[in-house]
């Protein structure tokens, strides 16, 4: 099993420019989540969805957007990259019963320049 | 507001110095705490969920415990393979959602 898996693992963007974080996951879960890791302030939520065709708002969710048109993959875009969503990127999943743990992919580090 | 706190920071010890990490939380209906090993470069990976007060699990050199107010984490004779940085998250009356602490580095000197 693959398990969690992001594409691409770093970027380099522009001030401005446009991108989309691929999450896929091939254990059949029902969440996904997309967080943000910076140094000192740990892992945010940035957005997060609870099955198929649905998406919420995180923590910090401005300057981000979201899609889960199949239940295995999960996309964070972001429209007009700013130098202060340089960050790495973790998405992670799980099945829908309450207690179940966070599986995570290994992360992407996105560069904003 | 769901908040969770980590101490220290960082924490170097020699092979075989014992020591705990903590993590305070406040949260509204405490579902699950969970503790996460994450390792440079990588996704964090799951070691523990405890449910409530007064549980404990163990898993080889590592030990977790749960308050009603924080957790700790055990390393019992800790080996240099140890280092990472361990992570704690509390899951609340929203289920839908974790908090994560800002996590404790530990490095373990042979």
């Amino acid at each position: 099993n693959a398990g969690v898996t992001q594409t691409p693992k770093f970027r380099v963007l522009k001030t401005g420019q446009s991108m989309t974080l691929l999450c896929a996951q091939d254990m059949n879960h029902e969440y996904m989540y997309w967080y943000r890791q910076d140094p000192g302030m740990g892992l945010r939520l940035i957005h997060y969805s609870v099955g198929e065709g649905t998406t919420a708002k995180g923590e910090v969710p401005d300057g981000y957007n979201v899609s889960r048109l199949k239940k295995q993959n999960f996309l964070l875009g972001l429209e007009s990259a700013a130098p202060s969503q340089t960050s790495v990127y973790f998405c992670a999943s799980r099945t829908g019963n309450t207690n179940e743990k966070l599986f995570f992919g290994s992360g992407t580090q996105l560069s904003v320049l | 507001e769901d908040q969770v706190t980590q101490s220290p920071e960082a924490l170097r010890l020699q092979e075989g110095e014992s020591s705990s990490l903590n993590c305070s939380y406040t949260v509204s209906g405490l579902r699950g705490l969970f503790w996460y090993r994450q390792d440079p470069g990588k996704g964090p990976e799951f070691l523990f969920t405890l449910y409530s007060a007064g549980e404990e699990k163990e898993k080889e050199r590592l030990k977790a415990t749960l308050t009603k107010k924080e957790s700790f984490l055990h390393i019992t004779a800790p080996k240099p393979e140890d280092s990472a940085t361990y992570l704690c998250a509390v899951q609340g009356y929203n289920f839908n959602k974790f908090y994560f602490g800002s996590g404790t580095k530990l490095n373990v000197k042979p």
